[in-house]
């Protein structure tokens, strides 16, 4: 199946800075999404994003799917913005599956 | 906006008992799925299905069934639950045709065997 890495694996921010958050996939990929998953566990939805840029507040991200790389840019990190960012992405032959990254766990302190 | 629930955030059963988790979602997906979450091994898929009554064996089956009998609908059944299955279980629906589009996740079941 597609490998999925994630960088760096773990982000120590203070309030107000910008991070740059690294997905790297092994293969061709028709679906990539980016999630954060709250202190309570949830998974939520950030970005489906294949190809191209989308910006949403204060992130954005940007997938370079000939060159097998997806980012996520953070700008004025919040404390709210703590938790762990998952990239997960789906190859044209996997049919329904998923494979997610090991995440980045995102620390921001006040 | 899109919403996935879970019957419950925290559940606590005994080994040997008969596990049921449901989830439901309200924005006529046509595939669910169902992971489980585990320290150290990331989020791993159990069970999917495509349509109503069609399941598929994701990367993790053994020890756990499926039921899609409703569209909106899909359960999770530990016929005789292990300690090992003690875990964090989230369900996900989205995409449509032959692949896993856009999902959407529940709020998770944090699952105790004792």
């Amino acid at each position: 199946g597609i490998q999925v890495e994630q960088s760096p694996p773990d982000l120590i921010l203070q309030e107000g800075a910008n991070s740059t958050l690294r997905c790297n996939f092994s293969d061709s990929v028709n679906n990539l999404q980016w999630f954060h998953q709250n202190p309570w566990g949830q998974l939520i939805n950030l970005f489906y994003i294949p190809s191209g840029t989308k910006q949403n507040g204060r992130l954005s991200a940007t997938t370079v799917a000939t060159e097998r790389y997806s980012l996520l840019y953070i700008s004025s990190s919040q404390t709210t913005d703590s938790g762990v960012y998952f990239c997960a992405v789906e190859g044209f032959a996997n049919d329904y599956k998923l494979s997610f990254g090991a995440g980045t766990t995102v620390t921001v302190r006040a | 906006d899109v919403k996935v629930t879970q019957s419950s955030r925290y559940l606590v059963k005994r080994t040997g008992e008969k596990v049921f988790l449901e989830c439901v979602q309200d924005m006529d997906h046509e595939n669910m799925f169902w992971y489980r979450q585990d320290p150290g091994l990331g989020l791993r898929l159990i069970y999917f299905s495509y349509d109503v009554k069609m399941k598929e064996k994701g990367d993790i089956p053994e020890g756990y069934s499926v039921s899609r009998e409703k569209k909106e609908r899909f359960s999770l059944i530990l016929e005789s639950a292990s300690t090992n299955q003690t875990s964090m279980y989230l369900c996900a629906s989205g995409g449509a045709s032959r692949a896993a589009g856009e999902q959407y996740f529940g709020p998770g079941t944090r699952l105790t065997v004792t």
